[in-house]
């Protein structure tokens, strides 16, 4: 049981947007900064979105994230099949005082 | 290009070690904290440890602390993961990752390769 809570599963076609949700709690998206990776089959994952909706260089804009409260999203617009992976939401604990994750959200592009 | 290469997983029987290492190139590593993340199969990411870039202060999920132990050598920029009294499901890949912003965050912005850990009798 992950500490913060993603969908199992997204899907959506080429060209529409879709949001994966991220529910946490007081302890860690409550006051600490949110953090999505995407993990392509058979790959490391890779940092996508850092402190709420920040894009590393090189991270297309069609990728953003958001956060509200003790919950966050990921939003991925103009969907490509090359964004079929799965993706991990983060951030610090405070009570556990380490870094927690999402159980990962399967996006499959039809 | 920034780089970390993990090594030294392997299979081990229940109950025993095994020493992982992750070797950086390509920025200062003393001046970054550390993280392992683990990823069983067909799981998704599991925190296991992170340390600061001094090495003063170290980070342990509950189900590794007490036998699990990082370190790090900032003259051979390399990390190191201890791992002792091996269970079944400690059986995972390894990743090292960067943390970009330790003291007002947790960001792992680069990640190595991984390596396998398996612990079968």
């Amino acid at each position: 049981q992950s500490v913060l809570t993603q969908p199992p599963s997204a899907s959506g076609t080429p060209g529409q947007t879709v949001t994966i949700s991220c529910f946490g709690s007081s302890s860690n998206i409550g006051i600490n900064y949110v953090y999505w990776y995407e993990q392509l089959p058979g790959t490391a994952p890779k940092l996508l979105i850092y402190r709420n909706n920040q894009r590393p260089s090189g991270v297309p804009d069609r990728f953003s994230g958001s956060k509200s409260g003790t919950s966050a999203s990921l939003a991925i617009s103009g969907l490509r099949s090359e964004d079929d992976a799965d993706y991990y939401c983060a951030a610090w604990d405070a009570s556990l005082s380490v870094p927690v994750f999402g159980g990962g959200t399967k996006l499959t592009v039809l | 290009e920034v780089h970390l290469v993990e090594s030294g997983g392997g299979l081990v029987q229940p109950g025993g070690s095994l020493r992982l290492s992750c070797a950086a190139s390509e920025f200062t590593f003393s001046s970054y904290g550390m993280h392992w993340v683990r990823q069983a199969p067909g799981k998704g990411l599991e925190y296991v440890s992170g340390i600061s870039s001094d090495g003063g202060s170290t980070y342990y999920a509950n189900s590794v602390k007490d036998r699990f132990t990082i370190s790090r050598d900032n003259s051979k920029n390399t990390l190191y993961l201890q791992m002792g009294s091996l269970r079944v499901e400690d059986m995972a890949v390894y990743y090292c990752a960067r943390w970009d912003d330790y003291g007002s965050g947790s960001n792992m912005d680069v990640w190595g390769q991984g390596t396998t850990v398996t612990v079968s009798s």
